[in-house]
C-alpha cells in the first residue's frame, strides 16, 4: 500500500514562528505536492516538486517555501507564521504524469492553527 | 494556466438515484488527465476515477463513470445508484505535465 505520512495531525503555533511541515512517501514517487484546504476554496496548490532539489510554485506560494533534499521527503516551511495561514495542509505524491499510475496519493493532513 | 471549475457547492440526492457532479476545466496543454476524488468527513482523500485526454472511451469504475466531453472541456462525474456512504465532498482535478490542480468541490448529501 502506498503510504504518504505527514509528521503531525494537529499543530498550534504562534504568530511569527518558523513552522516546518514534513511529508514522507514510500512509493518512490517523483512528484510531491503541498496544498492547503479551506472551506469553500477547495484545495489550492502551494508548491510542487518533480525531482530532488527541484521545486515549482503553485497558485499560492506567498509566505511559504519548500525543501526536497531526498526523494521521499518534501517539507513545507512557513518562514514567519501568520494567522491567515491557519488551515488544513495536505501533502500528496505521484509518479510523473504519463509514467505508471497517474493518481496522486494523499497524506492524512495537518491542521495548523496559528495564534 | 490550468483551471478547474465546480459550480455546484452542494447537491442532494435520494438513495438509489443517480447524480451528476459537474466539472469544467481549462488548459492549454494537449495532454492532460482528469481525476475525481472523494473526501468523507474523516478527511482522507480517496481517488475514484481517471480520464486521459486522449482516451476515446469514458472511464468507468463500478458505480462511478466520467462523462468526458472534450470539446466542451467538461468531465462530469456520474454516480449511479447512490448510497448513504456516498455523502462526502467530491473534488475534480486536472494535471498537465506535472502540476495537479483541484476545484472547489461539491458537497453531496444522500438521503434515505
Amino acid at each position: 500500500d502506498v503510504k504518504v505520512t505527514q509528521s503531525s495531525r494537529y499543530l498550534v503555533k504562534r504568530t511569527g514562528e518558523k513552522v516546518f511541515l514534513e511529508c514522507v512517501q514510500d512509493m518512490d514517487h517523483e512528484n510531491m505536492f503541498w496544498y492547503r484546504q479551506d472551506p469553500g476554496l477547495g484545495l489550492r496548490l502551494i508548491y510542487f516538486s518533480y525531482d530532488v532539489k527541484m521545486k515549482e510554485k503553485g497558485d499560492i506560494p506567498e509566505g511559504y517555501s519548500v525543501s526536497r533534499e531526498k526523494k521521499e521527503r518534501f517539507s513545507l516551511i512557513l518562514e514567519s507564521a501568520s494567522t491567515n495561514q491557519t488551515s488544513m495542509y495536505l501533502c500528496a505524491s505521484s509518479f510523473l504524469y504519463g509514467q505508471g499510475d497517474t493518481e496522486a496519493f494523499f497524506g492524512q493532513g495537518t491542521r495548523l492553527t496559528v495564534v | 494556466a490550468q483551471k478547474i471549475t465546480q459550480t455546484q457547492p452542494g447537491m442532494f440526492v435520494q438513495e438509489k438515484e443517480a447524480v451528476t457532479l459537474d466539472c469544467t476545466y481549462d488548459t492549454s496543454d494537449q495532454s492532460y488527465g482528469l481525476f475525481w476524488y472523494k473526501q468523507p468527513s474523516s478527511g482522507e482523500m480517496i481517488f475514484l476515477i481517471y480520464q486521459g485526454s486522449y482516451d476515446e472511451q469514458n472511464a468507468t469504475e463500478g458505480r462511478y463513470s466520467l462523462n468526458f466531453q472534450k470539446a466542451r472541456k467538461s468531465a462530469n462525474l456520474v454516480i449511479s445508484a447512490s448510497q448513504l456512504g456516498d455523502s462526502a465532498m467530491y473534488f475534480c482535478a486536472m494535471r498537465g505535465l506535472q502540476k495537479l490542480v483541484f476545484g472547489t468541490g461539491t458537497r453531496l448529501l444522500v438521503s434515505p
